[in-house]
């Protein structure tokens, strides 16, 4: 059974960089698509991006110039950045795998505060 | 983008009531809408993945429906498991985009 978990710093100064860690168990992420996805407090839903298995990725218009998502295969993780982050960034960040029906398994979840 | 309009909002039920969630999406997307379930401080669950395919051991009380721009998930009989936040997924276009969420409350 596959599994995903996040981890990352709670809290992160605006201007800076965020960054999080999808560790995956029980698959390999050199097969399907992952993802990152965050909720907004107030519950608003974000796709935010995804690594392909072969390592191309996607991300969402409204992100593009600020995101990255990466991967370790040695390690099976995979990773997010975001840039420049403003207090509008926080939320609970979420990384999940996709199968043929899209989004299939997800991660508990890490929450993120940007604040001074 | 495409907008993802659910509703409702909130919904107070009983066990054993049926229940129904709907999700309107701004233009045509061609059945390629998921439903989730998600529990305070758990993962988010997938219970029908493609409009109306149950996920492997989602029990056969929630069932999906709907095409072209609209779409529902109802829960047949409700358990006292079921109370949760239930949100749809489209991703039929990039980027993909979420409804906002029905809260499901005992009544």
């Amino acid at each position: 059974e596959v599994q995903l978990q996040e981890s990352g710093p709670g809290l992160v100064k605006p201007s800076q960089s965020l960054s999080l860690t999808c560790s995956v168990t029980g698959y390999s992420i050199t097969s399907n698509y992952w993802g990152w996805i965050r909720k907004f407090p107030g519950n608003k839903m974000e796709w935010m991006g995804y690594i392909s298995y072969s390592g191309s990725t996607s991300y969402n218009p409204s992100l593009k110039s600020r995101i990255s998502i990466t991967r370790d295969t040695s390690k099976n993780q995979f990773f997010l950045q975001l840039n420049s982050v403003t207090t509008e960034d926080t939320a609970t960040y979420y990384c999940a795998r996709s199968d043929g029906g899209y989004l299939d398994a997800w991660g508990q979840g890490a929450s993120v505060t940007v604040s001074s | 983008d495409i907008q993802m309009t659910q509703s409702p909002s909130f919904l107070s039920a009983s066990v054993g009531d049926r229940v129904t969630i709907n999700c309107k999406a701004s233009q045509n997307i061609n059945k390629y809408l998921n439903w989730y379930q998600q529990k305070l401080g758990e993962a988010p669950k997938r219970l029908i993945y493609n409009t109306n395919n149950l996920q492997t051991g989602i029990p056969s009380r929630f069932s999906g429906s709907g095409s072209g721009t609209d779409y529902t998930l109802t829960i047949s009989s409700l358990q006292p498991e079921d109370f949760a936040t239930y949100f749809c997924l489209q991703h039929n276009s990039f980027p993909n985009t979420f409804g906002a969420g029905t809260k499901l409350e005992l009544k």
